[in-house]
């Protein structure tokens, strides 16, 4: 019963390059979050997604930074032409939605982006 | 967005203290979590509170959420240098997403 994969662990890009992100959710998780969390920081919200909408993108910047959760296949973080302020670790969590544990939040082991 | 507070930001401690860590907020929540984070890994829950003036245990760790629910703290005895890493707590946003706090950093030396 795998968790939360997480795709790139370490990801490095140059300035003006597209970083993309992945993630597959735990069995059985139709919820999607993604949070980007800064060296020494705690983690910022960016999108919740469910299959093929987005529920809130309220903490995702408006511009270069996109997010899909296709009905088939993992979830994606997109990154349009970095600029070095995008270096961070990149977290996604998953959770059921409903039933007892709707509200738990598993999450991956994170995508570090380094832009040189 | 709902903003939860922590206090310590940083606490050092020897093995064996005891400590007890803070989550604040001005606003009420239908639950509350808390997280460990270890250094290059994803956040994993500790404990999910839901009725104000519950009291959850955890081997070492009892933690509690507020009358209000609008708190809560987590309370280590006798820590260990395995317990060193970042302490979160988390809570619904209006129901659409979840907040963090900034975290404590607890670290415990041998």
């Amino acid at each position: 019963n795998a968790g939360v994969m997480q795709n790139p662990r370490h990801l490095v890009r140059r300035r003006g390059q597209e970083a993309r992100l992945r993630c597959s959710p735990m069995k059985g998780h139709s919820h999607v979050y993604w949070y980007r969390q800064l060296p020494e920081e705690g983690l910022k919200f960016m999108v919740y997604l469910q299959k093929e909408n987005i529920i809130d993108e309220s903490g995702m910047p408006k511009e270069r930074f996109s997010a899909e959760f296709p009905k088939e296949g993992p979830s994606i973080l997109r990154i349009q032409q970095v600029v070095r302020g995008d270096s961070a670790a990149y977290f996604c969590a998953s959770s059921p939605g409903v039933g007892s544990g709707a509200n738990v939040l598993t999450f991956g082991a994170g995508s570090r982006l380094t832009v040189l | 967005t709902q903003l939860l507070e922590q206090s310590p930001q940083f606490l050092s401690i020897q093995e064996g203290e005891n400590l007890t860590v803070y989550c604040n907020s001005s606003s009420v929540f239908s639950s509350l979590q808390w997280y460990r984070q270890e250094p290059g890994e994803g956040p994993v829950l500790l404990v999910t509170v839901v009725t104000g003036g519950e009291v959850k245990k955890l081997k070492r760790l009892t933690f509690q959420f507020g009358d209000a629910r609008k708190d809560s703290s987590l309370h280590i005895t006798a820590a260990q240098p395995g317990d060193t890493g970042l302490y979160l707590c988390a809570a619904p946003n209006y129901g659409q997403n979840f907040v963090f706090g900034p975290g404590t950093r607890l670290s415990v030396l041998p």
